[in-house]
Protein backbone atom coordinates (compact mmCIF):
# COMPACT_ATOMS: atom_id res chain seq x y z
CA UNK A 1 0.00 0.00 0.00
CA UNK A 2 1.43 3.44 -1.50
CA UNK A 3 1.56 6.23 1.81
CA UNK A 4 -0.65 8.53 -0.18
CA UNK A 5 -3.39 7.28 -2.12
CA UNK A 6 -4.86 9.99 -5.09
CA UNK A 7 -7.35 8.69 -7.41
CA UNK A 8 -5.53 9.47 -10.82
CA UNK A 9 -9.33 9.98 -12.45
CA UNK A 10 -9.78 11.39 -14.98
CA UNK A 11 -12.55 13.34 -13.60
CA UNK A 12 -14.27 15.89 -15.90
CA UNK A 13 -17.02 18.42 -15.03
CA UNK A 14 -18.68 20.88 -16.69
CA UNK A 15 -17.59 24.17 -16.40
CA UNK A 16 -18.91 26.62 -12.97
CA UNK A 17 -19.12 23.00 -10.79
CA UNK A 18 -17.14 23.11 -7.64
CA UNK A 19 -15.01 20.32 -8.20
CA UNK A 20 -13.26 18.48 -4.96
CA UNK A 21 -9.81 16.09 -4.84
CA UNK A 22 -8.74 14.03 -2.14
CA UNK A 23 -5.67 11.84 -1.11
CA UNK A 24 -6.02 10.13 1.70
CA UNK A 25 -1.99 8.77 3.60
CA UNK A 26 -1.10 5.96 6.63
CA UNK A 27 1.45 8.06 8.15
CA UNK A 28 0.56 9.94 11.20
CA UNK A 29 3.74 12.19 11.49
CA UNK A 30 3.00 14.05 8.33
CA UNK A 31 2.19 17.59 9.28
CA UNK A 32 3.03 19.85 5.98
CA UNK A 33 0.18 19.26 3.11
CA UNK A 34 0.57 21.11 -0.12
CA UNK A 35 -1.25 21.06 -3.84
CA UNK A 36 0.23 21.61 -6.61
CA UNK A 37 -1.13 21.94 -10.07
CA UNK A 38 0.09 20.43 -13.31
CA UNK A 39 -0.23 21.72 -16.73
CA UNK A 40 0.59 19.65 -20.04
CA UNK A 41 4.46 19.87 -20.77
CA UNK A 42 4.85 21.88 -17.49
CA UNK A 43 6.24 21.23 -13.90
CA UNK A 44 3.93 21.04 -11.16
CA UNK A 45 3.60 24.60 -9.03
CA UNK A 46 2.36 25.11 -5.71
CA UNK A 47 -1.29 26.14 -4.79
CA UNK A 48 -1.65 25.40 -1.60
CA UNK A 49 0.59 24.68 1.58
CA UNK A 50 -1.62 23.88 4.87
CA UNK A 51 0.34 23.28 8.38
CA UNK A 52 -1.65 20.79 10.43
CA UNK A 53 -5.24 19.85 10.76
CA UNK A 54 -8.24 22.81 9.05
CA UNK A 55 -8.55 24.92 6.30
CA UNK A 56 -7.46 27.42 4.30
CA UNK A 57 -8.66 29.59 1.52
CA UNK A 58 -7.38 30.87 -1.50
CA UNK A 59 -9.53 32.67 -3.71
CA UNK A 60 -11.42 29.72 -5.74
CA UNK A 61 -9.16 27.12 -3.66
CA UNK A 62 -10.04 25.45 -0.45
CA UNK A 63 -7.21 23.09 1.10
CA UNK A 64 -8.69 21.19 4.33
CA UNK A 65 -6.77 18.66 6.38
CA UNK A 66 -8.35 16.05 8.31
CA UNK A 67 -5.73 14.79 10.35
CA UNK A 68 -8.52 12.03 12.26
CA UNK A 69 -9.68 10.77 9.09
CA UNK A 70 -5.91 11.15 7.40
CA UNK A 71 -7.44 12.99 4.57
CA UNK A 72 -6.88 15.66 2.29
CA UNK A 73 -9.21 17.68 -0.15
CA UNK A 74 -8.79 20.90 -2.28
CA UNK A 75 -12.50 22.26 -3.39
CA UNK A 76 -12.50 24.68 -6.38
CA UNK A 77 -15.16 27.28 -6.59
CA UNK A 78 -16.92 28.07 -9.59
CA UNK A 79 -14.11 25.89 -12.14
CA UNK A 80 -13.09 27.11 -15.48
CA UNK A 81 -11.69 25.50 -18.32
CA UNK A 82 -8.48 26.77 -17.34
CA UNK A 83 -8.25 24.87 -14.06
CA UNK A 84 -7.92 21.54 -16.72
CA UNK A 85 -4.43 19.90 -15.83
CA UNK A 86 -3.09 17.26 -12.93
CA UNK A 87 -3.41 18.11 -9.19
CA UNK A 88 -1.27 16.35 -7.39
CA UNK A 89 -1.00 16.18 -3.34
CA UNK A 90 2.28 16.52 -1.70
CA UNK A 91 3.18 15.91 2.50
CA UNK A 92 5.46 15.17 4.72
CA UNK A 93 6.98 14.77 8.23
CA UNK A 94 9.38 16.17 10.69
CA UNK A 95 11.96 15.10 7.65
CA UNK A 96 12.53 17.21 4.46
CA UNK A 97 11.53 14.42 1.90
CA UNK A 98 8.15 14.89 0.14
CA UNK A 99 5.66 12.21 -0.67
CA UNK A 100 3.38 12.59 -3.52
CA UNK A 101 -0.02 11.32 -3.86
CA UNK A 102 -0.20 9.94 -8.32
CA UNK A 103 -1.93 13.19 -9.30
CA UNK A 104 -5.59 13.47 -10.70
CA UNK A 105 -6.43 14.69 -14.00
CA UNK A 106 -9.27 17.17 -14.02
CA UNK A 107 -10.88 18.40 -17.27
CA UNK A 108 -13.55 21.24 -17.13
CA UNK A 109 -15.99 21.01 -20.29
CA UNK A 110 -16.57 24.58 -21.28
CA UNK B 1 13.86 36.16 -11.93
CA UNK B 2 14.38 33.49 -14.19
CA UNK B 3 12.69 30.04 -13.61
CA UNK B 4 14.42 26.41 -12.95
CA UNK B 5 15.89 25.58 -16.31
CA UNK B 6 16.13 22.32 -17.46
CA UNK B 7 18.26 20.73 -20.68
CA UNK B 8 17.96 19.06 -22.72
CA UNK B 9 13.70 19.18 -23.10
CA UNK B 10 13.45 16.13 -25.03
CA UNK B 11 16.16 12.85 -25.35
CA UNK B 12 15.33 9.45 -27.51
CA UNK B 13 18.12 7.00 -26.13
CA UNK B 14 18.31 2.92 -26.42
CA UNK B 15 18.69 0.20 -24.25
CA UNK B 16 22.12 0.22 -22.58
CA UNK B 17 23.27 3.80 -23.05
CA UNK B 18 23.83 6.52 -20.69
CA UNK B 19 22.19 9.95 -20.10
CA UNK B 20 22.85 13.19 -18.36
CA UNK B 21 20.18 15.97 -17.64
CA UNK B 22 21.34 19.31 -16.41
CA UNK B 23 19.43 21.61 -13.85
CA UNK B 24 19.87 25.15 -13.18
CA UNK B 25 18.20 26.23 -10.46
CA UNK B 26 16.43 29.57 -9.23
CA UNK B 27 19.57 31.98 -8.46
CA UNK B 28 20.10 32.20 -4.77
CA UNK B 29 18.41 28.54 -4.20
CA UNK B 30 20.96 26.14 -2.61
CA UNK B 31 18.32 22.55 -2.84
CA UNK B 32 17.92 21.27 -6.18
CA UNK B 33 15.69 17.54 -6.01
CA UNK B 34 15.07 15.09 -8.59
CA UNK B 35 11.79 13.36 -9.46
CA UNK B 36 10.74 10.78 -11.95
CA UNK B 37 7.16 10.87 -12.95
CA UNK B 38 5.50 8.19 -14.72
CA UNK B 39 2.13 7.47 -15.45
CA UNK B 40 -0.08 6.24 -12.64
CA UNK B 41 3.22 6.63 -10.09
CA UNK B 42 2.96 10.16 -9.18
CA UNK B 43 6.28 12.03 -8.47
CA UNK B 44 9.10 9.57 -7.31
CA UNK B 45 12.05 11.26 -5.53
CA UNK B 46 15.43 10.18 -6.41
CA UNK B 47 18.01 12.23 -4.47
CA UNK B 48 18.28 16.17 -3.31
CA UNK B 49 21.34 18.39 -3.07
CA UNK B 50 22.31 20.79 -0.85
CA UNK B 51 25.80 22.86 -1.50
CA UNK B 52 26.90 20.18 -3.18
CA UNK B 53 26.31 17.28 -0.95
CA UNK B 54 23.70 14.74 -1.45
CA UNK B 55 20.84 15.49 1.42
CA UNK B 56 18.71 12.81 0.81
CA UNK B 57 18.12 9.76 -1.54
CA UNK B 58 14.82 7.77 -2.70
CA UNK B 59 14.90 4.05 -3.38
CA UNK B 60 16.21 3.91 -7.26
CA UNK B 61 19.39 1.79 -8.00
CA UNK B 62 22.60 2.60 -7.74
CA UNK B 63 22.45 3.34 -12.34
CA UNK B 64 20.72 6.86 -10.92
CA UNK B 65 23.69 9.24 -9.97
CA UNK B 66 24.09 12.77 -9.33
CA UNK B 67 26.44 15.72 -8.43
CA UNK B 68 25.99 19.46 -7.98
CA UNK B 69 28.23 22.20 -8.90
CA UNK B 70 29.62 25.08 -6.72
CA UNK B 71 26.94 27.68 -8.28
CA UNK B 72 24.20 25.13 -7.24
CA UNK B 73 23.64 23.72 -11.21
CA UNK B 74 22.80 19.72 -10.84
CA UNK B 75 23.06 17.09 -13.05
CA UNK B 76 21.50 13.45 -12.72
CA UNK B 77 23.19 10.48 -15.01
CA UNK B 78 21.19 7.32 -15.68
CA UNK B 79 23.64 4.49 -16.86
CA UNK B 80 22.75 1.29 -19.03
CA UNK B 81 19.30 2.68 -19.47
CA UNK B 82 16.43 0.23 -19.52
CA UNK B 83 12.92 0.98 -21.37
CA UNK B 84 11.24 1.49 -17.60
CA UNK B 85 13.44 4.31 -17.54
CA UNK B 86 11.49 6.25 -19.97
CA UNK B 87 10.01 8.93 -18.08
CA UNK B 88 9.75 12.59 -17.22
CA UNK B 89 12.51 13.71 -15.27
CA UNK B 90 11.65 17.12 -13.06
CA UNK B 91 14.33 19.44 -11.41
CA UNK B 92 13.20 21.30 -8.36
CA UNK B 93 14.97 23.96 -6.92
CA UNK B 94 14.38 25.79 -3.23
CA UNK B 95 16.32 28.18 -0.75
CA UNK B 96 17.00 25.66 1.62
CA UNK B 97 15.45 22.10 0.71
CA UNK B 98 12.79 22.05 3.75
CA UNK B 99 10.36 20.01 1.55
CA UNK B 100 7.67 22.41 0.56
CA UNK B 101 5.45 24.68 2.51
CA UNK B 102 7.06 27.93 3.83
CA UNK B 103 10.30 27.11 1.75
CA UNK B 104 8.44 26.32 -1.70
CA UNK B 105 10.30 24.04 -4.78
CA UNK B 106 9.52 25.42 -8.21
CA UNK B 107 9.46 22.90 -11.14
CA UNK B 108 11.22 23.54 -14.21
CA UNK B 109 9.79 21.98 -17.19
CA UNK B 110 11.33 19.01 -17.13
CA UNK B 111 13.26 16.15 -19.78
CA UNK B 112 11.22 13.99 -21.20
CA UNK B 113 13.57 10.79 -21.96
CA UNK B 114 12.13 7.96 -24.27
CA UNK B 115 14.49 4.38 -24.35
CA UNK B 116 14.05 2.54 -26.95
Amino acid sequence: QKEVEQDPGPLSVPEGAIVSLNCTYSNSAFQYFMWYRQYSRKGPELLMYTYSSGNKEDGRFTAQVDKSSKYISLFIRDSQPSDSATYLCAMRGGNYQLIWGAGTKLIIKP
Amino acid sequence: KAGVTQTPRYLIKTRGQQVTLSCSPISGHRSVSWYQQTPGQGLQFLFEYFSETQRNKGNFPGRFSGRQFSNSRSEMNVSTLELGDSALYLCASSFLGLGGGTDTQYFGPGTRLTVL
